[in-house]
């Protein structure tokens, strides 16, 4: 069965400055896809970024990129420029490749504080 | 485009009662999912449709577990005879499948309560 671990449950950084938040994965598949969602305290998740594995580049999507390291099953999150607005739960997820990508493995997630 | 809608966004109930919610895609979204997110954990799969179809139900956590979605468009998840461990906040988010891909939308999610 696959998993995801977060392993920073809280993280901050100040305005302005970079911050990666780190997530692993195990899955015996090789193809499938992994996700950043964004949770604020309105409770509405939000998709930040996605990646296709047999993609070898990494998604970039403005300020927030990832680094996808495949063979060590690792999929980490830089956000840029930290804004206010970047506070809240970060959730690393998984889906198979095919089917229905909505059937995504969520990790526990990492709250994130963005201080001024 | 108003989102994804859930209704009611809170829900307080006593253990032994059943209880219903109801998710409002985005109207041309094809497929509909639910998930269950409790306190300090990420959201957990449910179950999904694909327009009036229910492609995955083996997820849900109990008989006690149903979801419909009559005609391809609102759904409802019912709990029937709530307890204590059903407490959380149950996420709805629709997508329209096109080939090479599907994003999310989630609703703000209804928070339940059992006493």
């Amino acid at each position: 069965a696959q998993t995801v671990t977060q392993s920073q449950p809280e993280m901050s950084v100040q305005e302005a400055e970079t911050v990666t938040l780190s997530c692993t994965y195990d899955t015996s598949e090789s193809n499938y896809y992994l996700f950043w969602y964004k949770q604020p305290p309105s409770r509405q998740m939000i998709l930040v970024i996605r990646q296709e594995a047999y993609k070898q580049q990494n998604a970039t999507e403005n300020r927030f990129s990832v680094n996808f390291q495949k063979a060590a099953k690792s999929f980490s999150l830089k956000i840029s420029d930290s804004q206010l607005g970047d506070t809240a739960m970060y959730f690393c997820a998984f889906s198979n490749y095919g089917g229905s990508q909505g059937n995504l493995i969520f990790g526990k997630g990492t709250k994130l504080s963005v201080k001024p | 485009d108003t989102g994804v809608s859930q209704n009611p966004r809170h829900k307080i109930t006593k253990r032994g009662q059943n209880v219903t919610f109801r998710c409002d895609p985005i109207s041309e979204h094809n497929r509909l999912y639910w998930y269950r997110q409790t306190l300090g954990q990420g959201p957990e799969f449910l179950t999904y449709f694909q327009n009036e179809a229910q492609l995955e139900k083996s997820r849900l956590l109990s008989d006690r577990f149903s979801a419909e979605r009559p005609k391809g468009s609102f759904s409802t998840l019912e709990i029937q005879r709530t307890e204590q461990g059903d407490s959380a906040m149950y996420l709805c988010a629709s997508s329209l499948a096109l080939q090479g891909g599907e994003k999310l939308f989630f609703g703000s999610g209804t928070q339940l309560s059992v006493l």
